[in-house]
């Protein structure tokens, strides 16, 4: 099974900050990794896929990078509603295909 | 408009049967991959399992979750399904069902999850 690590476990940001989410696999997953924000009492919302292309809807600011182990979400301009928990999932590998335990931006 | 609504939260006691649905509207049901996520409170997310609905026999599951539950649908309807035989308490927890366009591929769409709290 494909272990997903995320860093850093909270991330404090002022309005208007850029931040930078970090999500590292065990093993190669490719491009196959994505990105989904959750706010409290809400289902998760695919942001990225493919590690870099934005889902549909998805502003600007929110952007992805990296391939095969190391991968980065980053938000350029935080906004009041980008606060939530952020998720890396990888969908190269099944069974199972594995999520990260999560990066949560709160406000500094 | 793609649309997945999943049937109420659920109150069971331990060893009772459940059968929860999710129903898909505006896109080609048999067509997309429709999987099962669980998330147990105040946790991350975990995949439970997938089927495609075009051909019910292509079910596959995690190895945490193969046994112990079954993911059904029935594309007649647009409605894939998640069902326990023999609930315990460990599955207290948010189930969500989300649509995914390949095997290889995120899910674009969610459900808005269904709570189901086993307590005797």
């Amino acid at each position: 099974e494909i272990v997903m690590t995320q860093s850093p476990a909270t991330l404090s940001v002022s309005p208007g900050e850029r931040a930078t989410l970090s999500c590292r696999a065990s093993q190669s997953v490719t491009s196959n990794l994505a990105w989904y924000q959750q706010k409290p009492g809400q289902a998760p919302r695919l942001l990225i896929y493919g590690a870099s292309n934005r889902a549909t809807g998805i502003p600007a600011r929110f952007s992805g990078s990296g391939s095969g182990t190391e991968f980065t979400l980053t938000i350029s301009s935080l906004q009041s509603e980008d606060f939530a928990v952020y998720y890396c999932q990888q969908y190269n590998n099944w069974p199972p295909n594995t999520f990260g335990p999560g990066t949560k931006v709160d406000i500094k | 408009e793609v649309q997945l609504v999943q049937s109420g939260a659920e109150v069971k006691k331990p060893g009772e049967s459940l059968k929860i649905s999710c129903k898909g509207s505006g896109y080609s049901f048999s067509s997309y991959w429709i999987g099962w996520v669980r998330q147990m409170p105040g946790k991350g997310l975990e995949w439970m399992g997938i089927i495609f609905p075009g051909d019910s026999d292509t079910t596959k599951y995690s190895p945490s979750f193969q046994g112990q539950v079954t993911i059904s649908a029935d594309k007649s309807i647009s409605t894939a399904y998640l069902q326990w035989s023999s609930l315990k308490a460990s599955d207290t927890a948010m189930y969500y069902c989300a649509r995914r366009w390949g095997f290889i591929a995120p899910a674009d769409y969610w459900g808005q999850g269904t709570l189901v709290t086993v307590s005797s």
